[in-house]
């Protein structure tokens, strides 16, 4: 079964840093983009940016652009999202969602992190 | 790239059809057939419904349809059923590996 396995729930401190996961499991972990999604609360769905884990070539919203740093690590098929410094208003659900193999849309979607930021 | 525009609600009884609109720019929506579809459950993550503007992937009922003209996107679901009742988001590859999402649509099933 394809799925797309996300690490737990994090509260944060701001000011903190933090790095998520999404592992891939069931296809070829280099041959599929991995796109990810913010959801605020009560919020839409935002397009934050997207990586090509077969070399690591990244693109990012210039909403987010300088604010979220996406990586991957192809030997353990996972894909990360990490902040340095985080914010009251990174307070979010995250999902990681994988792009079809025409790459245009996404097929496959984690079922999401909650990260939650407060002092 | 600015979100696209999608109305806040719409609603509709059990065996009517809704249409769900998706207005962009022709950089996005108007510019490629690649118009994707998601709906989402609360406290779901999202599902794929619709994909390059019209096709439906494998398991999404046949009551669901998408089209486009323009710079605005359609997803049509027809003989609506109480499971139906879900937030609907669209989505636009935007050129040069961007994509960019609708606001989101709150289908309710009177």
């Amino acid at each position: 079964e394809v799925q797309l396995v996300q690490s737990g729930a994090e509260v944060k401190k701001p000011g903190e840093s933090l790095r998520i996961s999404c592992k891939g499991s069931g296809y070829s972990f280099t041959s599929y983009w991995i796109s990810w999604v913010r959801q605020m609360p009560g919020k839409g769905l935002e397009w934050m940016g997207r990586i090509d884990p077969s070399d690591s070539y990244t693109n990012y919203s210039p909403s987010f652009q300088g604010h979220v740093t996406i990586s991957a690590d192809k030997s353990i098929s996972t894909a990360y999202l990490q902040w340095s410094s985080l914010k009251a208003s990174d307070t979010a659900m995250y999902y990681c969602a994988r792009h079809s193999s025409g790459y245009y849309y996404m097929d496959v979607w984690g079922k999401g992190t909650t990260v939650t930021v407060s002092s | 790239q600015s979100a696209l525009t999608q109305p806040r609600s719409v609603s509709g009884s059990p065996g009517q059809s809704v249409t769900i609109s998706c207005t962009g720019t022709s950089s996005d929506v108007g510019g490629y057939n690649y118009v994707s579809w998601y709906q989402q459950h609360p406290g779901k993550a999202p599902k794929l419904m619709i994909y390059d503007v019209s096709k439906r992937p494998s398991g999404v009922p046949d009551r669901f349809s998408g089209s486009k003209s323009g710079n605005t996107a359609s997803l049509t679901i027809s003989g609506l059923q109480a499971e139906d009742e879900a937030d609907y988001y669209c989505c636009s590859y935007a050129g040069s590996y961007f994509w960019v999402f609708g606001g989101g649509t709150k289908l309710t099933v009177l």
